[in-house]
């Protein structure tokens, strides 16, 4: 596609349900990465992504969350239990190659609000 | 560990003036450092990066960056601001052993008309 594709937009839940958050990268791009943003704040990692497998998942939080990317191209993000601190924009980056000088093109996020 | 700071939060500038985004950077490797822009409701954009070379690079919209590595900095410039420019700037850095990119808190960019 032209550019990093994220759905949903917005997505309100009710504390303790389960979320599913899609991103769909630039395609050709073998490294996608997730970042998790909050108000006032710059980008925070999460996982990162090379062709199918996690290359890093250092960055996530705890085991409530959990990323696939099964055929090297859309990835989903998986939140168990959610709880009200999880609320953040969830942003999705592709890359042609990962890490080193290659800048990543990012989606525009989908902004998740737990109630 | 890697850091990224971004001292200012805010900027105000003059339309038509020069204008300046601060960034200083701790790595332990050879750095990778960027520049995003994120206007409101939009993803982050890429404006402009330092690989190695000339320490003065070049981006979208008329930006450039000063890499300076005595004063581990890679500040943010542009000759003549436009209210278009208006927006949330942040720097981040990776270095050659990473993926990952670490960012600063970001600097909000207000140009004035």
């Amino acid at each position: 596609g032209a550019g990093v594709s994220q759905t949903p937009s917005n997505k309100v839940t009710e504390k303790g349900k389960y979320v599913e958050l899609r991103c769909d990268p630039i395609s050709g791009h073998t490294a996608l990465y997730w970042y998790r943003q909050s108000l006032g704040q710059g980008p925070e990692f999460l996982i990162y992504f090379q062709g199918t497998g996690a290359a890093d998942d250092s960055g996530l939080p705890n085991d409530r969350f959990f990323a696939v990317r099964p055929e090297g191209s859309v990835s989903t993000l998986k939140i168990q239990r959610t709880e009200r601190g999880d609320s953040a924009v969830y942003l999705c980056a592709s890359s042609l190659i990962g890490g080193g000088a290659t800048e990543a093109f990012f989606g525009q996020g989908t902004r998740l609000t737990v109630v | 560990a890697q850091s990224v700071a971004q001292p200012e939060d805010q900027v105000n500038v003059a339309e038509g003036n020069p204008l300046t985004v601060k960034c200083t950077y701790s790595v332990s490797g050879n750095p990778y450092l960027f520049w995003y822009v994120q206007y409101p409701n939009r993803g982050l954009q890429f404006l402009l990066k330092y690989i190695t070379g000339d320490n003065l690079v070049k981006g979208s919209y008329g930006f450039e960056a000063e890499f300076n590595k005595s004063q581990t900095s890679f500040h943010l410039k542009k000759p003549s601001a436009l209210v278009s420019d208006s927006a949330l700037y942040f720097c981040a850095v990776r270095d050659d052993s990473n993926y990952q990119l670490i960012w600063g808190a970001g600097t909000k960019l207000i140009i004035k008309p």
